[in-house]
């Protein structure tokens, strides 16, 4: 069965310091994966997606993400957060029927 | 491009009512998706549609939910009789063929 897991509820880190989002994911064949973010009172804006060819994908607002077939695995990063990152990140998987995992919410210090 | 348009923003009913959420998909978007979203359970694709033809609806919680697409760029989803376990963000989705989902702002619905 698909299914995608976010094992971080919530993350906080300090404004200026890098970014890791783990996202986990169970899919029968070579899988659509994608990064969508969420801003409080808003619908969910694509970061980035993954269909084929190079395992390192770049988004938009300097994220980034690999793909590793190997550890089903599609981690989003970035290296330096800004204030307004603080939002809820979704990792997804899927052709059509696309499954999301619960998110995690990014908190910012400043 | 207006992106995806919901309406109303924000419902607020009383139990038993019925209640119809509104979306205009983007122009040239042949994929038009459901989707419920709720702390205990994340985002629920609840229907969707290809060329205003529902193909999957398996989400679809019971039988007092509905979707239609009466053309390319409407769709609605009614709940009747609302109860409160519906109150939910709804959010609907539009996409074409090899592309990701643009998503609306959504429908913040609670039923009283």
């Amino acid at each position: 069965a698909q299914s995608v897991t976010q094992p971080d509820i919530h993350i906080t880190v300090s404004e200026g310091a890098s970014l890791e989002l783990r996202c986990n994911y169970s899919y029968g064949a070579t899988p659509y994966l994608f990064w969508y973010v969420q801003s409080p009172g808003q619908g969910l804006q694509l970061l980035l997606k993954y269909f084929s060819g190079d395992t390192l994908v770049q988004g938009i607002k300097g994220f980034e993400a690999e793909f590793k077939r190997s550890q089903s695995s599609f981690n989003l990063r970035k290296p330096s957060v800004h204030w307004s990152d603080a939002a809820e990140y979704f990792c997804a998987v899927g052709a059509l029927n696309i499954i999301f995992g619960k998110g995690t919410r990014l908190h910012i210090l400043p | 491009d207006a992106g995806v348009i919901q309406s109303p923003r924000h419902e607020v009913t009383e139990m038993g009512q019925e209640v119809t959420l509104r979306c205009k998909p983007i122009s040239g978007h042949d994929y038009l998706f459901w989707y419920r979203q709720t702390m205990m359970r994340g985002l629920e694709l609840l229907i969707y549609f290809n060329n205003n033809v529902p193909i999957d609806d398996s989400g679809m919680p019971e039988d007092r939910f509905s979707a239609k697409m009466p053309n390319a760029s409407f769709s609605t989803l009614k709940i009747q009789p609302s109860e409160p376990r519906d109150s939910a963000v709804y959010f609907c989705a539009s996409s074409r063929v090899g592309s990701p989902l643009h998503f609306g702002n959504g429908t913040r619905l609670t039923v009283t």
